[in-house]
C-alpha cells in the first residue's frame, strides 16, 4: 500500500522567509508525485508534478520540489514566501499502474505580513 | 463553467437519512474520482470511473456508499443510512484519462456534509 507523510502540520512564516515543506512517501515501485495547494475558500489546485526526468521540478508561483528517490522524499520549496502563499498544501503520490492519488494530511502555511 | 462542478455545496442532514451528492466533470474528461476529506485529515480515495470500464470501488468504506456515472459524464455518490462519522467534505475530481499518470486531476469545490 502507498502512504504519504507530511510532518509539518502548521507552519508560520514571515514574508520573505524561505519555505520548505516535507513530504515522504512509502511505495515500492515507480511513482508520480504531486503538490496541490488549496487557498482559503478555493478548490484544490495543482502546484507542480513529477513524472520522470529532472528530479528538480518547477511549478507555478515560484515553487519548486525535489524528488530524492533514495530518501523517498518530495519536499516543496520556495525561496521567499508572500502573504498570498497562505494556504494548505497537500503532497500526493500515485504508483504507476494505480489510478487514484494518495494524499498526505496537509500542511497549513500561514504567512504573516 | 470550465471546472468541475459539485452540488450541493453544503448538506446538513439527520443521522439515518440517505444523501446524494452530484459531480459534473470537465467536459471531455473520461476519468472521474471521488475523495473524502475528514476534518484535519488528508483526502481519502473512495471510487474511480474510467470511460466504460467497471469502476474501482476499492476505497468505499462500507456498503452504505455507492456511486454511479451516467453516460460517462455526471456522477452521483449516494450514502445510505448516514452516520455521524460520514461528516466530511466530499471532493470530486476529473482528468483526461488515467493513462500512466500523465493527466493531472482537476478538483471541484466539494460538498460539505454534516450529519446531525
Amino acid at each position: 500500500a502507498q502512504s504519504v507523510s507530511q510532518h509539518n502540520h502548521h507552519v508560520i512564516l514571515s514574508e520573505a522567509a524561505s519555505l520548505e515543506l516535507g513530504c515522504n512517501y512509502s511505495y515500492g515501485g515507480t511513482v508520480n508525485l504531486f503538490w496541490y495547494v488549496q487557498y482559503p475558500g478555493q478548490h484544490l489546485q495543482l502546484l507542480l508534478k513529477y513524472f520522470s526526468g529532472d528530479p528538480l521540478v518547477k511549478g507555478i508561483k515560484g515553487f519548486e520540489a525535489e524528488f530524492i528517490k533514495s530518501k523517498f522524499s518530495f519536499n516543496l520549496r520556495k525561496p521567499s514566501v508572500q502573504w498570498s502563499d497562505t494556504a494548505e498544501y497537500f503532497c500526493a503520490v500515485r504508483g504507476t499502474g494505480r489510478r487514484a492519488l494518495t494524499f498526505g494530511s496537509g500542511t497549513r502555511l500561514q504567512v504573516q505580513p | 463553467g470550465a471546472g468541475v462542478s459539485q452540488s450541493p455545496s453544503n448538506k446538513v442532514t439527520e443521522k439515518g437519512k440517505d444523501v446524494e451528492l452530484r459531480c459534473d466533470p470537465i467536459s471531455g474528461h473520461t476519468a472521474l474520482y471521488w475523495y473524502r476529506q475528514r476534518l484535519g485529515q488528508g483526502l481519502e480515495f473512495l471510487i474511480y470511473f474510467q470511460g466504460n470500464s467497471a469502476p474501482d470501488k476499492s476505497g468505499l468504506p462500507s456498503d452504505r456508499f455507492s456511486a454511479e456515472r451516467t453516460g460517462g459524464s455526471v456522477s452521483t455518490l449516494t450514502i445510505q443510512r448516514t452516520q455521524q462519522e460520514d461528516s466530511a467534505v466530499y471532493l470530486c475530481a476529473s482528468s483526461l484519462g488515467a493513462g500512466e499518470g500523465n493527466q493531472p486531476q482537476h478538483f471541484g469545490d466539494g460538498t460539505r456534509l454534516s450529519i446531525l
